[in-house]
C-alpha cells in the first residue's frame, strides 16, 4: 500500500520561473492538504482540497500560488514567478473520504530551491 | 495559531524513557490531542492521539490530565532513531486542519 508520493524530491528554479509540485495521495484518499516549511521553522498549512474542489485556502499566499486536485491524476501546487523567499520544503498529506481519527499521511516532501 | 505550548528542546539518554510535555489549556470538549514527529528532512509521522483517556500503541503512550489541559507523550525506551521534532496538536474531532506549532526538539544521546 503505497503512501503519499511527492515529486520531484528536489526542484531548483531560477527567479521568475514556474514551479510545479505534484502529490499523489494514498490510494482511496480523496482529501489532500499542502503545507510549507521554511528552513528552521514549523509546518504552515496552505490549502485543503477534495477532488475538483478547494475547501480551505486560507494559508495560501494571495498571488502566484495555486493548487488543484483534478478528478484524475495527482494534486498540483503551482508557484508562478518564483522568488528566493519561496525556497522551502513543501509537504503534501492525504486522508480518506470518510472522517478518520488518525490524522493524515504525509509524503516525503519536495524541496524547492530558488536561485 | 497553534493552541499548544511545548518546551523548545529536551535531551534524553538512550534506553531511558522520554517524557514530552504539552500544555493545551484552552482545549474544548470535542477536541483531540494528536502527536506527530518529524525526523530530520522527512515528512511528519503520526504517533498517537487521544480525547480524554490515556492511550498506548506500539510507538508511545499518551497521558492526558483529568482536566485535559495538558498531556505527556512517553517514549518508553528512547533510541537514537527517536531524535526528532515532536509536535503536539489539538484538533477538532476527526475533521479540521492540523495546525503545527514549533514542537519540541528531542535529542536522544548515547
Amino acid at each position: 500500500n503505497a503512501g503519499v508520493m511527492q515529486n520531484p524530491r528536489h526542484l531548483v528554479r531560477r527567479r521568475g520561473q514556474e514551479a510545479r509540485l505534484r502529490c499523489s495521495p494514498v490510494k482511496g484518499h480523496s482529501h489532500v492538504y499542502w503545507y510549507r516549511q521554511l528552513p528552521e521553522e514549523g509546518l504552515k498549512f496552505m490549502v485543503y482540497l477534495q477532488k475538483e474542489n478547494i475547501i480551505d485556502e486560507s494559508g495560501m499566499p494571495k498571488e502566484r500560488f495555486s493548487a488543484e486536485f483534478p478528478k484524475e491524476g495527482p494534486s498540483i501546487l503551482r508557484i508562478q514567478q518564483v522568488v528566493r523567499g519561496d525556497s522551502a520544503a513543501y509537504f503534501c498529506a492525504s486522508s480518506p473520504l470518510s472522517s478518520t481519527p488518525y490524522g493524515y499521511t504525509f509524503g516525503s516532501g519536495t524541496r524547492l530551491t530558488v536561485v | 495559531d497553534a493552541k499548544t505550548t511545548q518546551p523548545p528542546s529536551m535531551d534524553c539518554a538512550e534506553g531511558r524513557a522520554a517524557n514530552l510535555p504539552c500544555n493545551h489549556s484552552t482545549i474544548s470538549g470535542n477536541e483531540y490531542v494528536y502527536w506527530y514527529r518529524q525526523i530530520h528532512s522527512q515528512g511528519p509521522q503520526y504517533i498517537i492521539h487521544g480525547l480524554k483517556n490515556n492511550e498506548t500503541n506500539e510507538m508511545a503512550s499518551l497521558i492526558i490530565t483529568e482536566d485535559r489541559k495538558s498531556s505527556t507523550l512517553i517514549l518508553p525506551h528512547a533510541t537514537l532513531r527517536d531524535t526528532a521534532v515532536y509536535y503536539c496538536i489539538v484538533r477538532l474531532g476527526s475533521q479540521g486542519n492540523l495546525i503545527f506549532g514549533k514542537g519540541t526538539k528531542l535529542s536522544v544521546k548515547p
